[in-house]
């Protein structure tokens, strides 16, 4: 168990508004990364980092925004939530020593994003 | 636009029978192939895995097979048990150039009892 907890776990909010998810670990790891899931789409990287302060961009990160400024937390932001960022969240690390390039993630449990 | 995609959304198998999930990428510099298997209201949990030196990786009931030359990877479960069911993401990376994992849209597994 890598010791990840995302919250909130289910959050509706409306459109315009500033939405925050925070993703903690217990663990130490250097990498963390937000994906979305969405239906037809499967999981889509937003943003990852790769330690304190050091973050980069994903596939997807139109309209968020991420901060780290302790190893434990990584925080994604929507600065002002649309109805297409509607959609699971997951926050994941890499347990393994070798970082992101040996490839297995841990994932946490998701959280649940509805923009109205 | 999709780089790696899985063409089957479901799936159903009897218990006991071999299932075969099937995935397909584009991209050609991919050489790191994974398996996730998610349950619902849960993250998604790391399966199997392939490096493309490899065409088969076996653990327990699951064996990965990689035909690098078609693009296509897929994953058998021998014998399908109930508690299987699920949907199973396929993904890739090109591990040289660092983070990004590709998934697929998931198939949902159902292995009937």
């Amino acid at each position: 168990d890598a010791g990840i907890t995302q919250s909130p776990r289910h959050k509706v909010t409306e459109t315009g508004t500033p939405v925050t998810l925070r993703c903690h670990q217990t663990e130490n790891h250097r990498y963390m990364y937000w994906y979305r899931q969405d239906p037809g789409h499967g999981l889509r990287l937003i943003h990852y980092s790769y330690g304190v302060k050091d973050t980069d961009k994903g596939e997807v990160s139109d309209g968020y925004s991420v901060s780290r400024s302790k190893t434990e937390d990584f925080l994604l932001t929507l600065e002002s939530a649309t109805s297409s960022q509607t959609s699971v969240y997951f926050c994941a690390i890499s347990l393994l020593a070798g970082g992101p390039l040996t490839g297995e993630l841990f994932f946490g449990e998701g959280s649940r994003l509805t923009v109205l | 636009d999709q780089q790696v995609k899985q063409n089957s959304p479901s799936l159903s198998v009897q218990e006991g029978r071999i299932s075969i999930l099937n995935c397909d990428y584009t991209n050609s510099m991919f050489d790191y192939f994974l398996w996730y298997k998610k349950y619902p209201a849960e993250g998604p949990t790391f399966l199997i895995s392939i490096s493309s030196i490899k065409d088969k990786n076996e653990d327990g009931r699951f064996t990965v097979f990689l035909n690098k030359s078609a693009k296509h990877l897929s994953l058998h479960i021998v014998p399908s048990q109930p508690g299987d069911s699920a949907v199973y993401f396929c993904a890739a990376s090109r591990s040289r150039s660092g983070n990004q994992f590709y998934f697929g849209t998931g198939t949902s597994l159902t292995v009937i009892p």
